[in-house]
């Protein structure tokens, strides 16, 4: 399994950006993905998810209305549009799978990341 | 401020156990299970238990994970230098429609 982000970079305040993790070594359209980020030294933040065929996504309250995920099944792709960025958008934005068995889920891979840095 | 709550870090000698608590409430972890992840700064994350106390393919024994109620723990037995990692906890929450986090506990091996 390998997921890799990409998208990430410098952009200012009240801008948009596009993040996408490019998918590998399983069935990507049997799975639902997430976004997490992190502000580098602090802890995770959850911020969507899709599931398999992108009927269904899930935001943080933080990036409800600005961000949005989607994806790509037939090029095994994953993508967050992120609009009307602020200073606490500022984070290592990682991909990641969605695993499950019964009641229990779990996220069981996750990409290096992608760095966004909004700054004017 | 994290949804879950752990200690921000805990330290061992070589060879000893070590505990990692993570504190949640009914809608994450009292109603869901808990997944543990190891984490090294720069690296992918990396799970190391799920379902509350499933190991992965590949993960040592030495790693155990248990919960009741609302609250988890992972512990570490036979620690080693190598288990120097950041260490965080995670758990669906149903009143978030999304995943929970704990805040990282930094283990240290004297």
């Amino acid at each position: 399994v390998q997921l890799v982000e990409s998208g990430g970079g410098v952009v200012q305040p009240g801008g948009s950006l596009r993040l996408s993790c490019a998918a590998s070594g399983f069935i990507f359209d049997d799975y639902t993905m997430h976004w997490v980020r992190q502000v580098p030294g602090k802890s995770l933040e959850w911020v969507s998810l899709i599931n398999w065929n992108g009927g269904n996504t899930y935001y943080a309250h933080s990036v409800r209305g600005r961000f949005t995920i989607a994806r790509d099944n037939r090029k095994n792709s994953l993508f967050l549009q992120m609009n009307s960025l602020t200073t606490d958008d500022s984070a290592l934005y990682y991909c990641a799978r969605d695993n499950h068995s019964g009641y229990d889920r779990w996220i069981d891979y996750w990409g290096q990341g992608t760095l966004v840095t909004v700054s004017s | 401020q994290s949804v879950l709550t752990q200690a921000p870090s805990v330290s061992g000698t070589p060879g000893q156990r070590v505990t990692i608590s993570c504190s949640g409430s009914n809608s994450n972890i009292g109603s869901n299970s808990v997944n543990w992840y190891h984490h090294l700064p720069g690296t992918a994350p990396k799970l190391l238990m799920y379902s509350s106390n499933q190991r992965p393919s590949g993960v040592t024994d030495r790693f155990s994970g248990s919960k009741s109620g609302s609250s988890a723990t992972l512990a570490i037995s036979g620690l080693r230098s190598e288990d120097e990692a950041d260490y965080f906890c995670a758990a669906w929450d149903d009143s978030l429609n999304g995943v929970a986090f704990g805040g990282g506990t930094k283990v240290t091996v004297l």
